[in-house]
């Protein structure tokens, strides 16, 4: 199985600021990543996939990139309802795998 | 607008089995692969598997493959999770999904709480 490593387990930041969030593969996984984001005592929801793909509705202070085993989810200019968890899930090769999360709270 | 919503959860006793029920509307069903993932209490998210349109290709996490099975109905627009031999690291909420074109999960249901102890 392909190991996602996150980091780090929880931040907190301040309004405004930029934030970032790191997963790393245990093996090359081709862009085969998505980002979910869950708030508290609700469902994952979709942020980004293909590694830097956006997906609809998500505003555009958040973005990804990365390639190969190393990938990052940044999110500008950080919102009070940007306080949640995100977690990274690679889609590369079965079976599929998220990362530990990342609990983001605010400073 | 997509709906998926989830039912069957419970409280059940350990070695007893349960199957988790979710009804989708909104969309186009029998066109989508499905998924269940899973998440215990305070903890991270879990891949339990994904069922293609026909039924024909079903995968799922190694660890669970012989407890969880995975199945749908086209007919009444419903995926299903049956779970058998539970244990209480079972106690999770599970979510089902929706897989989009780009084999992510791109819809989640409420999810349906399942604690299993005696």
């Amino acid at each position: 199985d392909i190991q996602m490593t996150q980091s780090p387990a929880s931040l907190s930041a301040s309004l405004g600021e930029t934030v970032t969030i790191e997963c790393r593969a245990s093996e090359d996984i081709y862009n085969g990543l998505a980002w979910y984001q869950q708030k508290p005592g609700k469902s994952p929801q979709l942020l980004i996939y293909n590694a830097n793909s956006l997906h609809t509705g998500v505003p555009s202070r958040f973005s990804g990139s990365g390639s190969g085993t190393q990938y990052s989810l940044k999110i500008n200019s950080l919102q009070s309802e940007d306080v949640a968890s995100y977690f990274c899930q690679q889609y590369y090769d079965y079976p599929y795998t998220f990362g530990a999360g990342t609990k983001l709270e605010l400073k | 607008e997509v709906k998926l919503v989830e039912s069957g959860g419970g409280l059940v006793q350990p070695g007893r089995s349960l199957k988790l029920s979710c009804a989708a509307s909104g969309f186009s069903f029998n066109d989508y692969w499905m998924g269940w993932v899973r998440q215990a209490p305070g903890k991270g998210l879990e891949w339990i598997g994904e069922i293609n349109q026909d039924s024909s290709t079903i995968n799922y996490t190694p660890s669970l493959k012989d407890k969880f099975t995975i199945s749908r109905d086209n007919a009444q627009n419903t995926l299903y999770l049956q779970m058998s031999k539970l244990g209480s690291e079972d106690t999770a909420i599970y979510y089902c999904a929706s897989v989009s074109v780009h084999y992510v999960m791109d819809a989640w249901g409420q999810g349906a709480s399942v604690t299993v102890s005696s």
